[in-house]
């Protein structure tokens, strides 16, 4: 069974700009979950969709956003990018999200922002 | 607000010994905890995970510890070999962040020396 996968695994950017990343979760995944990891701040929680809702939200200014299609694939979006939203981004999927569901993460997606 | 906090930044062990990292979280609400590992271009991979039913759980080589009354998890890695060398973090999930939220600590970066 293929994992998590993301695309791409690097970009640069520079500031002003847009980006949106891909996240295809595992065969038969419903929920997912997309995280900021950074130095700084750690793994931080942006998001969670299920079934094309978004679920949960952390504490993420309206800058990034997302969306889930049918097929569970999710994709995320930053606009408007700053210095600061350098990090590596990744996603989550599992079965329902419901709370004992264990949660397979993909490789990230490394973004610059110059 | 909720956090996880780790005690130990880095973490250095020999080859063979037993290896105990530490993490503490705020919210006595949080009802399940999962530790993850996670290794340099790659995404956290799951450990092992513990609901707050329970007080130990233990895997192949790995044993969780919940102290709910101090709030704060162990991870235990015994006969810690050198391809255990990696970043680990505790997670929280649940309390006010919904189910599937998970709240990461900072991460104990463990190096195996042989």
């Amino acid at each position: 069974k293929a994992g998590v996968t993301q695309t791409p695994r690097y970009l640069i950017k520079t500031r002003g700009q847009q980006v949106t990343l891909s996240c295809s979760p595992i065969s038969g995944h419903r929920s997912v979950s997309w995280y900021q990891q950074t130095p700084g701040q750690g793994l931080q929680f942006l998001f969670e969709y299920f079934s094309e809702t978004q679920r949960n939200k952390g504490n993420f200014p309206g800058r990034f956003s997302g969306r889930q299609f049918s097929n569970s694939r999710s994709e995320m979006n930053v606009s408007t990018l700053e210095l600061g939203d350098s990090a590596l981004y990744l996603c989550a999927s599992s079965l329902t999200g419901t709370a004992y569901n264990e949660q397979f993460f993909g490789p990230g997606t490394r973004l610059t922002v110059l | 607000g909720e956090s996880v906090g780790l005690h130990l930044p880095t973490l250095s062990v020999q080859e063979g010994d037993n290896s105990i990292i530490n993490c503490a979280y705020s919210n006595s609400a949080s009802d399940y905890f999962i530790w993850y590992k996670q290794e340099s271009g790659k995404g956290p991979q799951f450990i092992i995970d513990i609901r707050s039913n329970m007080d130990k759980r233990q895997g192949q080589r790995v044993t969780v510890l919940l102290n709910k009354t101090v709030k704060h998890l162990s991870l235990q890695i015994a006969a810690t070999q050198p391809g255990d060398s990696a970043v680990y973090f505790c997670a929280v999930r649940g309390g006010s962040g919904g189910y599937n939220k998970l709240i990461f600590g900072a991460g104990t970066r463990l190096a195996v020396h042989p």
